[in-house]
């Protein structure tokens, strides 16, 4: 079975504070993706990369940034953590091409006080 | 660009009935798959049934089903015989059948299921 490992499930963090979640899939994806999922509103992109050192905005990336530097691992970062930035987090792959089916990791909930 | 549209943050049903939940989307695109997510308590993300539009049959699960009516641009999931274990929140979800094809979820449905 394809895993997704997201490093935390739980986070708490200071406003200001530089934030990393971290996310590894060991099936040798080459899509990876990161929700952010808020009540009421669903999940929303925030970034997706289709290779290495590849990554294309979400609908919703501003005040995050990605690093895609190894094919397994994607991490998503909060240059200076907002309390608008409280939420669950989840990462997703995917195989390339036109297989449609995504593997999520568990989540991460953050929050930032 | 595609939008999916939940009407009902929340749903209840008896167990051992059937409950119907709904989804709407809006897109230009022919060629796409449609698809209801399970996330229980636990968070992890459950593919519960997928469509592939060009399919005129509906998908079926088990207990689970699909009512897809791509010219209404509808596509609502049906839970047969309930169980406890089916209280979950549910999401629809659209992808492009284009290399890539990012998902677009909908708002979710929390189902709850009463014994």
């Amino acid at each position: 079975d394809v895993k997704v490992t997201q490093s935390s499930r739980y986070l708490v963090k200071r406003t200001g504070e530089k934030v990393f979640l971290e996310c590894v899939q060991d099936m040798d994806h080459e899509n990876m993706f990161w929700y952010r999922q808020d009540p009421g509103l669903g999940l929303r992109l925030i970034y997706f990369s289709y290779d290495v050192k590849m990554k294309e905005k979400g609908d919703i990336p501003e005040g995050y940034s990605v690093s895609r530097e190894k094919k397994e691992r994607f991490s998503l970062i909060l240059e200076s953590a907002s309390t608008n930035q409280t939420s669950m987090y989840l990462c997703a792959s995917s195989l390339a091409g036109v297989s449609p089916g995504y593997t999520f990791g568990s989540g991460t909930r953050l929050t930032v006080v | 660009a595609q939008t999916v549209t939940q009407s009902q943050p929340e749903m209840s049903v008896q167990e051992a009935e059937t409950v119907t939940l709904s989804c709407t989307y809006d897109t230009s695109e022919s060629d796409y798959y449609l698809f209801w997510y399970k996330q229980p308590p636990s968070r992890q993300m459950i593919l519960v049934i997928r469509q592939e539009a060009y399919k005129q049959q509906n998908a079926t699960e088990n207990r689970f089903s699909v009512n897809f009516q791509k010219a209404a641009k509808s596509f609502s999931l049906k839970i047969s015989d309930s169980q406890l274990g089916d209280a979950a929140m549910y999401f629809c979800a659209y992808r492009s059948h284009n290399q890539g094809g990012k998902l677009i979820f909908g708002q979710g449905t929390e189902l709850s299921v009463k014994p």
